[in-house]
């Protein structure tokens, strides 16, 4: 099975701020991989598919790059409503996995 | 604009079977190319993918759940069902059922906590 390395598990960053997360997978998976967005209590949300296309209603500021086996996610300018857990997650072929998460504070 | 909803009990007893029904509102879950999937997340812990059944019936599970699991659909009710045996403490987190298309895990439902405990 394919295994999704995020890192960092943690991160804490200032508003205004670059943040890049990152996400490996143990395997080439081409372009299926998924970023999500999860606050607090709250039902993750689809943010990132295809490696890069952002959902629709996604602020601009989140980004997607990768290919194969290396991916990151973007956040160009942190908001404070950007605190969260992110998972980035192989899909299309099963097993579907997720990354373990990361978890996004403010600093 | 395609809703998901979970139900089913929130106590289950130890070494019985969850079982729990999501239904879908705002489309038909027989139509178009998509997986149905149960997806959970026991507190403060990541999310593990349970498994999924397609439109045409197959179902595909995760390898460390798979002799446990089983995902049914009935298209007469627009709903498909988890069914987990053999629970313990273990199996108790919140559990989400999604629709998965082209774009990943598009919609979700709200989750439904279930506890496993005596």
């Amino acid at each position: 099975d394919i295994q999704m390395t995020q890192s960092p598990s943690s991160l804490s960053a200032s508003v205004g701020d670059r943040v890049t997360i990152t996400c490996r997978a143990s395997q080439g998976i081409s372009n299926y991989l998924a970023w999500y967005q999860q606050k607090p209590g709250k039902v993750p949300k689809l943010l990132i598919y295809a490696a890069s296309t952002l959902q629709s209603g996604v602020p601009s500021r989140f980004s997607g790059s990768g290919s194969g086996t290396d991916f990151t996610l973007t956040i160009s300018s942190l908001q404070p409503e950007d605190v969260a857990t992110y998972y980035c997650q192989k899909y299309n072929s099963a097993p579907i996995t997720f990354g373990q998460g990361t978890r996004l504070e403010i600093k | 604009q395609v809703q998901l909803q979970e139900s089913g009990p929130g106590l289950v007893k130890p070494s019985q079977t969850l079982s729990l029904t999501c239904t879908v509102s705002g489309g038909s879950i027989s139509s178009g190319s998509y997986y149905w999937s149960w997806i959970r997340q026991p507190a403060g812990k990541g999310l593990e993918w349970i498994g999924r059944i397609y439109t045409s019936g197959s179902t595909n599970y995760n390898p460390s759940l798979k002799s446990r699991v089983t995902i049914s659909v009935d298209t007469s009710k627009n709903q498909f069902s988890l069914k987990l045996s053999s629970v313990t403490a273990a199996d108790t987190a919140v559990y989400y059922c999604a629709r998965e298309g082209a774009a990943g895990l598009e919609y979700w439902g709200q989750g439904t906590l279930v506890t496993v405990s005596s």
